[in-house]
C-alpha cells in the first residue's frame, strides 16, 4: 500500500498561470518532506522541501504547503514557465534512517 | 560540484543474464541508494547501504542483490535477469543526519530492457 500518493497522474498549464501539484500521504510519522522534479532521461534533482515545524516554505517561483492534520501537501508553481514541464515526485522520511518514501508521480506541462 | 554517475544509459539484456549496474559518487556520502523507477508507481527503494559493505533491504528487494566494498562505488545486481525487470534504474546518494541531510542526488539513470 503506497504510503505517499499523488493522484494526479498529469497536469496541464497555460505559462504564466499558477500550477499545483497535490500529494497526500497516510504514515504519520513522516516529519520531513520533499519535493523532486524529473526530466526525461536525466535523474530527478531535488527541488524544495518542508519540515513538519512549518507549514510553508518558499524558494522563488516554488511554494510548498503542509497541512499536517489532513496530511496533505501541495507544490505551487508561480509563474509557471514551459521549463517546469517535468515529472513531479513527492517524497517523504521519518526520523528512523535516512530512506525516502516517494509518491508515483505528476507530469506537469506548461503550455507556451 | 556533486555527482554521481551510472555506468550505462541504456542496457539490454537477455532473460536469465547476469547484469551488473554501477554507480560512483564523489561527494564522500556515506549513505548510497538503488531505486527502480516504474510509471504510476514512482521510484521504490530495492536496497541502500549507510557505510562500506553494509547493506539494508528496501521495499523491492527480490531478485537482486548489492556490493558496497569501497565507500564511493555501489553495486546492484540482478542475479537472473527476467522481463520484469525492465525498469528506469536510480541510483542516488546522500550524507547521513536529519533535515537538509534527507536530501539524495541522483544519477541519470539506467534504462535496463530485458528481452
Amino acid at each position: 500500500d503506497q504510503q505517499v500518493k499523488q493522484n494526479s497522474p498529469s497536469l496541464s498549464v497555460q505559462e504564466g498561470r499558477i500550477s499545483i501539484l497535490n500529494c497526500d500521504y497516510t504514515n504519520s510519522m513522516f516529519d520531513y518532506f520533499l519535493w523532486y522534479k524529473k526530466y526525461p532521461a536525466e535523474g530527478p534533482t531535488f527541488l524544495i522541501s518542508i519540515s513538519s515545524i512549518k507549514d510553508k516554505n518558499e524558494d522563488g517561483r516554488f511554494t510548498v504547503f503542509l497541512n499536517k492534520s489532513a496530511k496533505h501537501l501541495s507544490l505551487h508553481i508561480v509563474p509557471s514557465q514551459p521549463g517546469d514541464s517535468a515529472v513531479y515526485f513527492c517524497a517523504a522520511t521519518d526520523n528512523a534512517g535516512n530512506m525516502l518514501t516517494f509518491g508515483g508521480g505528476t507530469r506537469l506541462m506548461v503550455k507556451p | 560540484d556533486v555527482k554521481v554517475t551510472q555506468s550505462s544509459r541504456y542496457l539490454v539484456k537477455r532473460t536469465g543474464e547476469k547484469v551488473f549496474l554501477e554507480c560512483v559518487q564523489d561527494m564522500d556520502h556515506e549513505n548510497m541508494f538503488w531505486y527502480r523507477q516504474d510509471p504510476g508507481l514512482g521510484l521504490r527503494l530495492i536496497y541502500f547501504s549507510y557505510d562500506v559493505k553494509m547493506k539494508e533491504k528496501g521495499d523491492i528487494p527480490e531478485g537482486y542483490s548489492v556490493s558496497r566494498e569501497k565507500k564511493e562505488r555501489f553495486s546492484l545486481i540482478l542475479e537472473s535477469a527476467s522481463t520484469n525487470q525492465t525498469s528506469m534504474y536510480l541510483c542516488a546518494s546522500s550524507l547521513p543526519g536529519a533535515g537538509v541531510f534527507y536530501e539524495q542526488y541522483f544519477g541519470p539513470g539506467t534504462r535496463l530492457t530485458v528481452t
